[in-house]
């Protein structure tokens, strides 16, 4: 076990609507970075929070925005859903933002938007 | 845009045998190459990573061989086990940072 918690674990919107994942890092981690795994695909960087700013972001839309809050837990939200933001969302959590410190990953929240 | 271009997509290997999953990266700016396992219902975790400056890294029966010169790194899974069926993604990364590029994945099973 990782430690790193996601909820909920499945969830279902239509499309258009807004919603908003959560993660629970591993205590003492200040570097937490969200991906979109599609089905049947590698997962895909949206962006990393570290010391609760944003510190790196893929190419996703503004539509897809981050907090990340002191007590190590933090949120992905995502607005005006659509069909193709329907994947698995994963956090991973770190000691720092390096690649010196291993990113550890929660299960995930399956998201399919209708 | 593929960065990371991962084959197979699906693996069967007898107990015993060696699994091979290859990779091949674009961009020369990466210089981190790890390897993830996924099982069903889990995030991906971190198996074994190489960097460029050697070509070969050895963790129990997990071995990385790395090709600069072609930009081809693979894993190889020796005496595979059941217990190693699951999905393996190479990925890269560059810079230090932890923007991680993955690939499609490989489905590995094992029967016995």
């Amino acid at each position: 076990e990782t430690g790193v918690t996601q909820s909920p674990t499945h969830l279902i919107k239509t499309r258009g609507q807004q919603v908003t994942l959560r993660c629970s890092s591993q205590s003492g981690h200040n570097t937490v970075s969200w991906y979109q795994q599609a089905l049947g695909q590698g997962p895909q960087f949206i962006f990393q929070y570290y010391r609760e700013e944003e510190n790196g972001r893929g190419n996703f839309p503004p539509r897809f925005s981050g907090l990340q809050f002191p007590n190590y837990s933090s949120e992905l939200n995502v607005n005006a859903l659509e069909l193709d933001d329907s994947a698995l969302y994963l956090c991973a959590s770190s000691l720092g933002a390096s690649l010196n410190n291993e990113q550890f990953f929660g299960p995930g929240t399956r998201l399919t938007v209708l | 845009q593929q960065q990371v271009k991962q084959s197979p997509q699906s693996l069967i290997v007898q107990k015993g045998g060696i699994s091979i999953i290859n990779c091949a990266y674009e961009n020369t700016a990466f210089d981190y190459f790890p390897w993830y396992q996924q099982f069903p219902g889990k995030g991906p975790a971190l198996l074994i990573a190489i960097r460029p400056d050697v070509s070969e890294k050895k963790e129990g029966r997990f071995t990385i061989s790395f090709n600069k010169s072609a930009k081809q790194f693979s894993l190889h899974i020796m005496d595979s086990q059941p217990g190693d069926s699951a999905t393996y993604f190479c990925a890269a990364s560059s810079g230090g940072y932890q923007k991680v590029t993955f690939g499609i994945g490989t489905k590995l099973q094992v029967i016995p």
